[in-house]
């Protein structure tokens, strides 16, 4: 089944603890993207990847880190997370074929920092 | 630079009634529209997409967009509305030759019985 898998679906960490997220898909896409869902603020992009070795920041990069080693993974990484932090996050791919291939998406990652 | 404009965060309908949910884009290109739903505990999924040419874009569960140049909208409607289309939609949007994905703040839809 083509899917994006995003680990964990909840957690709660401290100040300062790092931490990451991960994301694998299955569809063999090249473009992929980290997006933070916020109560009146919709899906705000972090970074995303055009390929492998290639990224690029988003409207919302600062406190992110992210990498692409390999074509199916895209981790997200918090090296301090803050309370700001504390959001929904959603990772997602596509196909670079066409400008109008729809984005896939993970089933989100509720991320609670105290 | 583009930007999507959803207007009304929550919109409430009957059951059996009409839902429309507005969106209105900005590019300086011509864009690329899509309507994704999110309904609780999950992830975006696609409702439905604009191709070039066309006025009506049809999608999953009955739901339709009608792409209108001029007013630089892409509103989303359903005749008739369904208990289980309670959820929050969203539109985004892709410049051409550009990969960024942009999306509106969303509206959520509830269904009243």
């Amino acid at each position: 089944e083509a899917q994006v898998t995003q680990n964990p679906r909840y957690l709660i960490t401290v100040t300062g603890k790092k931490l990451t997220v991960t994301c694998s898909q299955n569809m063999n896409h090249e473009y992929m993207s980290w997006y933070r869902q916020d109560p009146g603020l919709g899906l705000r992009q972090i970074y995303y990847s055009m390929n492998v070795e290639v990224t690029d920041k988003g409207d919302v990069p600062e406190g992110y880190k992210v990498s692409r080693k390999e074509k199916r993974n895209f981790p997200l990484i918090l090296e301090s997370p803050s309370p700001n932090q504390t959001s929904l996050y959603f990772c997602a791919s596509r196909s670079r074929g066409s400008y109008n291939s729809p984005l896939h998406f993970g089933n989100g990652t509720r991320l609670t920092v105290t | 630079a583009q930007s999507v404009t959803q207007l009304g965060s929550h919109v409430s309908v009957s059951e059996g009634a009409l839902v429309l949910l507005r969106c209105n884009y900005s590019s300086s290109v011509p864009p690329y529209l899509f309507w994704y739903v999110q309904y609780p505990n999950q992830g975006l999924q696609l409702l439905l997409k604009y191709t070039t040419g066309a006025t009506l874009v049809k999608g999953i569960n009955g739901f339709e967009a009608e792409f209108k140049k001029s007013e630089t909208s892409f509103h989303l409607t359903k005749p008739s509305a369904h208990m289980s289309d309670a959820a929050e939609y969203f539109c985004a949007v892709t410049e051409g030759g550009y990969q960024k994905v942009t999306f509106g703040t969303g509206t959520k839809l509830q269904v009243i019985p």
